[in-house]
């Protein structure tokens, strides 16, 4: 079955120190690649995506996230966190030919300590 | 419209009632989502509607769940008979076209069975 997994359940930083969120799928054709994010109380956004080309994608916020195909992994960076960036982090795929359907990862949640 | 819509934000039942949730999609979206979102589970797909049809329904849980779109637009998705482990939150999203193209996601409406 497809499934997408997130390493880290719950992430604890202080402010200023680099993040690394590691997302694997279980997919062997072509995908789309998305990290969404959830502030508290807010509705789902868009932090970046891949659909093809450069693996290295630029999102907002300072986020980036580099898709290696061999290690079936998209895992999302941000080198300097801050406060404001303390939220849910969700990795999601989009198999190919699948109609924009998205499998999402469980999620993890971010905080950052002033 | 500006973003996608949902109604009720908050819906407190008693077991065995029916509910109806409804979703607005951005203006010209031709593709809708159903997902839901609980703890435990994480964010899992429910339904796809591309148009007014549903090629992709794979993730209802139960014959008890059911979906309907009209007029390319409005979604509403019926949950009948209500369990409490159908306690969760209900999130609609909407993308232009299905291919390539990132979701947008509403604020979710939170289903409370008593």
């Amino acid at each position: 079955a497809q499934s997408v997994s997130q390493h880290n359940h719950h992430v604890i930083l202080s402010e200023a120190a680099s993040l690394e969120l590691g997302c694997n799928y279980s997919y062997g054709g072509t995908v789309n690649l998305f990290w969404y994010v959830q502030y508290p109380g807010q509705h789902l956004q868009l932090l970046l995506k891949y659909f093809s080309g450069d693996p290295l994608v630029k999102g907002i916020k300072g986020f980036e996230a580099e898709f290696i195909k061999s290690k079936f992994s998209f895992n999302l960076r941000k080198p300097s966190v801050q406060w404001s960036d303390t939220a849910e982090y969700f990795c999601a795929v989009n198999p190919y030919n699948q109609g924009g359907k998205l499998i999402f990862g469980q999620g993890t949640e971010l905080s950052v300590k002033p | 419209g500006a973003g996608v819509s949902q109604s009720p934000s908050n819906k407190v039942t008693e077991k065995g009632k029916d509910v109806e949730l409804r979703c607005d999609p951005i203006s010209g979206h031709t593709a809708l989502y159903w997902y839901r979102q609980s703890l435990g589970q994480g964010l899992e797909f429910l339904i796809y509607f591309q148009g007014n049809s549903a090629p992709d329904k794979s993730g209802l849980p139960s014959d008890r769940f059911s979906a309907e779109r009209t007029g390319g637009s409005v979604s509403t998705l019926t949950i009948q008979r209500t369990q409490q482990e159908d306690s969760a939150v209900y999130l609609c999203a909407s993308s232009q076209d299905g291919v390539n193209t990132e979701a947008f996601f509403g604020q979710g409406t939170r289903l409370t069975v008593v």
